[in-house]
């Protein structure tokens, strides 16, 4: 197992436009946490799934963000209609149960 | 508010000095982690802690976690310049999710 995986690394794109960013968490790995960071500042945490149920969603979140993880696995998360605001790192990590949380090198979005 | 507060928030030191990063909560957390983060890379898991009082040592660096499990911290010996980076403290409160502090950014200078 290589941990976790997030594509792509790097991301450009024009206001208004959507994007999706893909997470494979560690394959025996039962939770998988999204987040947000903007630079010099903790992670901020966006959603979560244990299995394929997404248990909570951040109030910051709007209804522009959606994440999915079908069958549990792997997830998506998907921005509509991107905003300059939304230009951050974001972050996948996964556990098992509370445990010990891993993350992936994250996606940089840049919405120009 | 954020349910995990990091001090100080930025740390600037001499290589070969000592340092203490303090993370603390009015929650108490099933388990509590710290994590090293540098530009561009995702955070590294650098030790979790379960036990109230519990001590780990990772060469150069201890980490304590409270005997309340509200608070932590994380004391490096004789900094070197490869310690220098963006020090986290996430935690698992109730089975909840996993909360992040602000982070504490150290730069250790040669």
């Amino acid at each position: 197992d290589t941990g976790v995986s997030q594509n792509p690394r790097h991301k450009i794109t024009k206001r208004g436009q959507n994007v999706t960013f893909r997470c494979d968490p560690i394959s025996e790995h039962n939770r998988l946490y999204w987040y947000r960071q903007t630079l010099g500042q903790g992670p901020e945490f966006l959603t979560y799934f244990q299995n394929e149920a997404q248990l909570e969603k951040s109030r910051l979140l709007s209804d522009r963000f959606s994440a999915e993880r079908p069958k549990g696995s792997f997830s998506t998360l998907e921005i509509q209609r991107t905003e300059q605001g939304d230009s951050a790192m974001y972050l996948c990590a996964s556990s098992q149960g509370w445990h010990e949380a891993f993350f992936g090198q994250g996606t940089r979005l840049t919405v120009v | 508010t954020q349910l995990l507060e990091q001090s100080p928030q930025f740390l600037s030191i001499q290589e070969g000095e000592n340092l203490t990063v303090y993370c603390n909560s009015s929650s108490v957390f099933s388990s509590l982690q710290w994590y090293r983060q540098e530009p561009g890379e995702g955070p590294v898991l650098l030790v979790t802690v379960v036990t109230g009082g519990e001590v780990k040592k990772l060469k150069r660096l201890t980490f304590q976690f409270g005997d309340a499990r509200k608070d932590s911290s994380l004391h490096i010996t004789a900094a070197q310049p490869g310690d220098t980076g963006l020090y986290l403290c996430a935690g698992v409160a109730a089975g909840n999710k996993l909360t992040f502090g602000g982070g504490t950014r150290v730069l250790v200078k040669p």
